[in-house]
């Protein structure tokens, strides 16, 4: 069980606006700022979305992040094939004194 | 160019032991934060341990404390990971990964290299 839900699969046509919501507690995400990260399996993890909603350079403006309370999600509009991958989100918990990540969300491109 | 490349993964015995390296390249290692974070089959990304600028200070997930240990050499731009003790439930994909303190995130990560636990 992940410190962090997140739904286990999202899916959307090319174009579509798609969101991935993540929600933790007052210990994770009620205090503390939200980070999202891409990943395919066998490659390196990709750094989305930083302190809820900024972009590293680099990162498309068709990704975006926010953070009310204690949830978090990300929105990924214009959607694109090469999206399909698994998206996580990530935050410190001051309960755990430690980086927590959400159980990840396999995201399809029909 | 930031560059993390990790290398050491294998096939292991349960019980056995492991150690990771990760060379870091295109950035000065000894002023960052660093991270290993793990990813097993079918399951999502878990961070394992994180160790300070100079390695006086070292942080750990509650399944590998008193098992692993991070260490880390800045003359040599070099990240370690000893595994000792090993699991099957240890089994998985390490990345390393540079970790930015004031955000809490990793902007930097390897292309991993897999330790499987197995008989």
């Amino acid at each position: 069980q992940s410190v962090l839900t997140q739904p286990p699969s999202a899916s959307g046509t090319p174009g579509q606006r798609v969101t991935i919501s993540c929600s933790g507690s007052s210990s994770n995400i009620g205090s503390n700022t939200v980070n999202w990260y891409q990943h395919l399996p066998g490659t390196a993890p990709k750094l989305l979305i930083y302190s809820n909603n900024q972009r590293p350079s680099g990162v498309p403006d068709r990704f975006s992040g926010s953070r009310s309370g204690t949830s978090a999600s990300l929105a990924i509009s214009g959607l694109q094939s090469e999206d399909e991958a698994d998206y996580y989100c990530a935050t410190w918990d001051d309960n755990l004194n430690g980086p927590v990540f959400g159980g990840g969300t396999k995201l399809t491109v029909l | 160019e930031v560059q993390l490349v990790e290398s050491g993964g294998g096939l292991v015995q349960p019980g056995g032991s492991l150690r990771l390296s990760c060379a870091a390249s295109g950035f000065s290692l000894s002023s960052y934060w660093m991270s290993w974070v793990r990813r097993a089959p079918g399951k999502g990304l878990e961070w394992v341990a994180n160790i300070k600028l100079d390695g006086s200070e070292k942080y750990y997930v509650d399944s590998v404390k008193g098992r692993f240990t991070v260490s880390r050499d800045n003359a040599k731009n070099s990240l370690y990971l000893q595994m000792n003790s090993l699991r099957a439930e240890d089994t998985a994909v390490y990345y390393c990964a540079r970790f930015m303190r004031g955000t809490g995130s990793w902007d930097y990560w390897g292309q991993g290299t897999l330790v499987t636990v197995s008989s």
